[in-house]
């Protein structure tokens, strides 16, 4: 059974904070990544995407990839309020589908 | 604009009843996907096609059914054959491939009354 792991949360961390989000897979030959922010009732959008090991930053995100501890993650820096969401990881399920994991709800709290 | 476009928003379903949830997309996508989320969980894949006039079945695909006649479309029927079909239902689109994430619609959340 391929599996996506997240803690469900919530992760609470005041304004201006660093919120770090954490997400493990099972699969070995998953070769993308991507983290997605879903706001309470409505759909999820794209924010991330990662493939290689390493870091890849976007603005205030920064996405981290570890294919050999299988494992990435997402930075929030200078978190704000509006951060406030459930973030979703989803990870390729060769040849042509996603996983997604069950969310990490975050709180920034003014 | 493009996009996904998903409809009713929200949507009531008696006991026995076949309903059908619309999702077209003008993004020129070739892949589009059913997804199925309920409170506290993750999104589960219902069905998914990556070309017109064929579709596979994901890993929740009993008591629902649906058709890719046109690349824009891709309606999900949802029959009295799926005995819990309470939840907000999430369609998608990609170009083809690993590296390409998804665009979502709005959703449309059904209700058994």
């Amino acid at each position: 059974q391929k599996e996506v792991e997240q803690n469900s949360g919530p992760l609470s961390v005041p304004e201006g904070a660093i919120a770090s989000l954490n997400c493990t897979y099972s699969d070995r030959g998953s070769q993308s990544f991507f983290w997605y922010r879903q706001y309470s009732g409505k759909s999820p959008e794209l924010i991330m995407s990662i493939y290689s090991n390493g870091d890849k930053e976007d603005g205030r995100f920064t996405a981290q990839l570890n294919k050999a501890s299988q494992y990435v993650s997402l930075l929030i820096r200078d978190s704000q309020p509006s951060d406030s969401a459930t973030y979703l990881c989803a990870v390729n399920i060769p040849p042509s589908t996603f996983i997604f994991g069950s969310g990490t709800r975050l709180s920034v709290k003014p | 604009d493009g996009g996904i476009t998903q409809s009713p928003k929200y949507l009531f379903r008696k006991e026995g009843q076949n309903v059908t949830l619309s999702c077209e997309q003008n993004l020129n996508h070739d892949a589009m996907y059913w997804y199925r989320q309920d409170p506290g969980q993750g999104l589960r894949l219902i069905y998914y096609s990556q070309i017109v006039n064929d579709f596979q079945k994901g890993d929740i695909a009993e008591g629902y059914s649906v058709s890719r006649e046109k690349k824009e479309s891709f309606p999900l029927t949802v029959t009295s054959a799926q005995k819990n079909p309470t939840a907000f239902y999430l369609c998608a689109s990609s170009r083809t491939g690993t590296f390409y994430g998804y665009t979502f619609g709005s959703g449309t959340r059904l209700t058994v009354v």
